[in-house]
């Protein structure tokens, strides 16, 4: 069946730093979505790509689609501590609707 | 209401028992979607609703779970026969547009039911 990887399982850096997750779907994907956790929260959805080789962004966050719409990554610049949480792909297969979320990446920031 | 509403918050369980938990999604919303989280794991797809039609019950884990949308609103999904494995976070999202490419189906997430079973 559809599986969406993601990586890093966690990573903790300075606050400041630069952040990327990688999404990796092993079939083509009509659409996917970022989300991101607060530890105890529920997801909240943050984007969704659509087009092959997109590219969004939302402040200090960037998120690209990759041109064979397969793997996508969410890019942070300059951390700061509210972006703690775990950050979630997940991907709509091209056919049919099944929302597959990837395992998540958690990001602690040490201030 | 405002959210997406699940209840119970909280629930424990003997082996055994059924318990059922209900979500009641946004209102006009016409997707409703149910996953498990197991600690540390993103959300795990159990089953998907366009209205009240289960348009994929793939994720359902074997015959003692099932889920229902009578009248495209409030679902509910049913244990049988709980087992200790089955202990997990369960959520429900919804979206106001059926899933596809270039519909906006931004999925909004429940708080979940917490299920432990003893």
């Amino acid at each position: 069946g559809q599986q969406v990887m993601q990586i890093p399982q966690y990573q903790h850096v300075q606050e400041g730093e630069d952040f990327t997750t990688y999404c990796n779907s092993s079939t083509t994907l009509s659409n996917i979505q970022w989300y991101k956790q607060r530890p105890g929260g529920h997801p909240v959805f943050l984007i969704q790509l659509v087009k092959s080789g997109e590219v969004k962004k939302q402040k200090r966050l960037t998120f690209q689609f990759g041109e064979a719409k397969k793997n996508s990554s969410l890019h942070i610049t300059a951390t700061q501590t509210t972006d703690v949480g775990t950050y979630f792909c997940a991907g709509l297969r091209e056919y049919g609707n099944k929302l597959v979320f990837g395992a998540g990446t958690i990001l602690r920031v040490k201030s | 209401g405002a959210g997406v509403s699940q209840s119970p918050r909280y629930k424990v369980t003997k082996r055994g028992q059924d318990v059922a938990l209900r979500c009641d999604p946004i209102s006009g919303h016409v997707s409703l979607y149910w996953y498990r989280q197991a600690l540390g794991q993103g959300p795990e797809f159990l089953t998907y609703f366009n209205y009240e039609a289960q348009q994929d019950k793939s994720g359902l884990p074997n015959d003692r779970f099932s889920a229902e949308r009578p009248e495209g609103s409030i679902s509910t999904l049913t244990i049988q026969r709980t087992e200790q494995r089955d202990s997990a976070m369960y959520r429900c999202a919804s979206s106001l547009e059926t899933q596809g490419a270039w519909r906006n189906t931004e999925a909004f997430f429940g708080q979940g039911t917490r299920l432990t079973v003893v």
